[in-house]
């Protein structure tokens, strides 16, 4: 079956602008999770979600960062007033439930110039 | 202290090659461990869960030792489709988050 999906796959944009990034999971997975990977560094933890809820936002890295998900498939990860040091792939993971194995989507790759 | 931790390598061994990395977490209510295989700028795919009685699939070993809070990944017959960067990552059951290492890479040469 179709894996995780994100668009835009590649997004450059210029430093004080909004974006919007999006992630369609896996049909029927009910937790989706939110990472961004800098170069050469490992993945960080951003924000998850068991369906439509986010009950930690934690890992968000400042307020400019929001994200939300509708009828408990897509996602949105929106970054406001961008700034360079946002610039970093954006991976998005599902899963069947919060405990499982996450399947990752092929990444945004963002860049604020 | 990083959550979790693992040499950053490289590892660099020729075809045929066994080959083992190490991972330590500092959390000790983790409770469950993942490899995850990363391709050079390609999404993190999973390669093996890890099970407390240690699990193995094909060439591939992993096993748990929650007594000193390290995980290791052993392959046996290294080939050249193996080089990749290696992840270790642990699930913190209260929170629902995975916490990465910054990941192992593995350079197999013919």
């Amino acid at each position: 079956g179709a894996g995780v999906s994100q668009s835009p796959s590649n997004k450059v944009t210029e430093k004080g602008k909004d974006v919007e990034l999006r992630c369609d999971p896996i049909s029927g997975h009910t937790a989706l999770y939110w990472y961004r990977q800098s170069l050469g560094q490992g993945l960080e933890f951003l924000i998850y979600f068991q369906g439509n809820s986010a009950p930690d936002k934690s890992g968000l890295p400042s307020d400019r960062f929001s994200a939300e998900r509708t009828g408990g498939s897509v996602s949105t990860l929106t970054i406001q007033r961008t700034q360079q040091e946002d610039s970093a792939v954006y991976l998005c993971a599902s899963s069947p439930a919060l405990v499982y194995e996450q399947f990752f989507g092929p990444g945004t790759r963002l860049t604020v110039l | 202290r990083k959550e979790v931790e693992q040499d950053p390598g490289p590892f660099n061994v020729p075809e045929g090659a066994t080959v083992a990395f190490n991972c330590t977490y500092s959390n000790s209510a983790s409770q469950s461990f993942f490899w995850y295989r990363q391709d050079c700028r390609k999404e993190p795919k999973l390669l093996m869960s890890v099970y407390s009685s240690g699990n193995e699939d094909g060439r591939f070993t992993a096993q748990l030792n929650r007594a000193s809070q390290y995980i290791s990944l052993l392959i046996r017959d290294s080939k050249l489709s193996d080089s990749a960067t290696y992840l270790c990552v642990v699930l913190m059951d209260s929170s629902y988050k995975l916490i990465f290492g910054s990941g192992t890479r593995l350079l197999v040469r013919p």
